[in-house]
């Protein structure tokens, strides 16, 4: 158990529609960053938040969207679903926000239909 | 652009013998790499890193050496066991203050009994 949760664990939705992926970090890490894998890809970064502030944005779409809250739980926003949109998301967290060793949670798979 | 390669997405050995893993890299500014290990269903956990200042670095039966002229990392892992199935994923970062980890796309192992 990595101390990182991820709900839900599985979901299953329309074309067009939104959904809210909820993350919560090991006690004490104030970093998160989220990451997407499709299939056949590795994990792609999304986006970083440290301490309730951006940190580092990666190849995430306009449609997608994300923050960390002052509890330092995270929520990733996906609207405008596509199929393409289907794979796993994957939160991590760590207590700095450089370089270093991330935990991950078990993941989210979002399967759009 | 994959920064960081993991050309061989499988690899089968048999239990007791030396499995290596390879990656490559094109990104001269990264200086920090891991190796995560990933069973289906759960999230990747951290398995090894290594900081460009070193050339190897072994923990138990995992060691990773790191070749920076060829850009070039792997991981054996001797002996091999058949618990040691699961995906490989290479990594690697910058040491700046936003650096975020790059990931390969994996190589799945198999070590048959």
């Amino acid at each position: 158990d990595s101390g990182v949760t991820q709900t839900p664990k599985h979901l299953i939705t329309a074309t067009g529609q939104r959904v809210t992926l909820r993350c919560s970090p090991r006690s004490g890490d104030l970093s998160v960053y989220w990451y997407q894998q499709s299939l056949d890809q590795g994990l792609q970064f999304l986006i970083q938040y440290y301490n309730g502030e951006e940190r580092a944005k990666g190849n995430i779409l306009e449609r997608f969207s994300a923050q960390q809250f002052p509890d330092l739980h995270s929520e990733l926003n996906l609207s405008s679903l596509e199929l393409g949109d289907s794979a796993l998301y994957f939160c991590a967290s760590s207590v700095t926000g450089g370089a270093g060793e991330l935990f991950f949670g078990e993941g989210s798979r979002l399967t759009v239909l | 652009d994959q920064q960081v390669k993991q050309n061989s997405p499988s690899l089968s050995v048999q239990e007791g013998r030396i499995s290596i893993l390879n990656c490559d890299y094109t990104n001269s500014m990264f200086d920090y790499f891991l190796w995560y290990k990933k069973y289906p269903a759960e999230g990747p956990t951290f398995l090894i890193s290594i900081s460009s200042i070193k050339d190897k670095n072994e923990d138990g039966r995992f060691t990773v050496f790191l070749n920076k002229s060829a850009k070039h990392l792997s991981l054996h892992i001797v002996p091999s066991q058949p618990g040691d199935s699961a995906v490989y994923f290479c990594a690697a970062s910058d040491s700046g203050a936003n650096s975020k980890l790059t990931f390969g796309k994996g190589i799945t192992l198999s070590v048959r009994p």
